[in-house]
């Protein structure tokens, strides 16, 4: 079954630490990863994209790894700020690129 | 351009109305969704239109009528709703099956819907 996890559920931080958010894919044939911030209320917004051939991107504060041979993505928040307080949603494309399923998503309260 | 616009942001309507919700894209994308998104849940798959074709409907109530009068436009018409279809509905695009790039989702900022 096609399937995206993502771990921790929620997550609390102080602002200014760094924290990590994982996910992990079970879909096939694999096309992309995409990690979107979602605001409450508001549409998710992409932060990084990551295809097959890739192991690190970073976007800012936002670093994104990809190991696709164990079919797992993390993304690393540096000094966090109390705007990154939001929904971060992992979205992998499979099937050449005609199907998305979307993981969970992790809640981020970044506290002062 | 890179932006899929939504209109309007909130919309409150009672069980008896017709409305709709609207979504433009000028990304030159040949794939257009409607998601539904309760709290705290991800988003739903509700439709996919491909060339402006209904590829994918996700077996969603009747009271929800999509349309895609050109490659821009995507609108879901609303009529006789149910309070438990309160929710935020998102527009997205894509490139489209057969589109050279990566095949990604661009969201909008969504419509918040409440349903009295």
């Amino acid at each position: 079954k096609n399937q995206v996890e993502q771990s921790p559920q929620s997550l609390i931080i102080l602002e200014g630490k760094n924290c990590t958010l994982q996910c992990n894919y079970t879909v096939s044939p694999f096309s992309n990863l995409r990690w979107y911030k979602q605001d409450t209320g508001r549409g998710p917004v992409s932060l990084t994209i990551m295809t097959f051939s890739e192991n690190t991107k970073s976007n800012g504060r936002y670093t994104a790894t990809l190991d696709a041979d164990t079919k797992q993505s993390s993304l690393h928040i540096t000094a966090s700020q109390l705007s990154d307080s939001a929904s971060y949603i992992c979205v992998v494309t499979y099937n050449y690129g005609q199907n998305f399923v979307f993981g969970p998503g992790t809640r981020l309260s970044v506290l002062p | 351009d890179t932006e899929v616009t939504q209109t309007p942001k909130h919309l409150v309507m009672g069980m008896t109305n017709k409305k709709s919700l609207k979504c433009e894209q000028h990304m030159g994308h040949r794939a257009m969704y409607w998601y539904k998104q309760k709290a705290k849940k991800p988003p739903e798959l509700m439709f996919v239109y491909s060339y402006e074709k209904l590829s994918i409907n996700e077996s969603v109530p009747s009271r929800f009528s999509p349309e895609c009068p050109n490659s821009s436009l995507l609108n879901l018409h609303l009529h006789a709703l149910q309070p438990e279809d309160s929710a935020l509905y998102l527009c997205a695009s894509s490139r489209g099956q057969g589109a050279p790039g990566a095949n990604v989702l661009t969201f909008g900022a969504g419509s918040r819907l409440t349903v009295l």
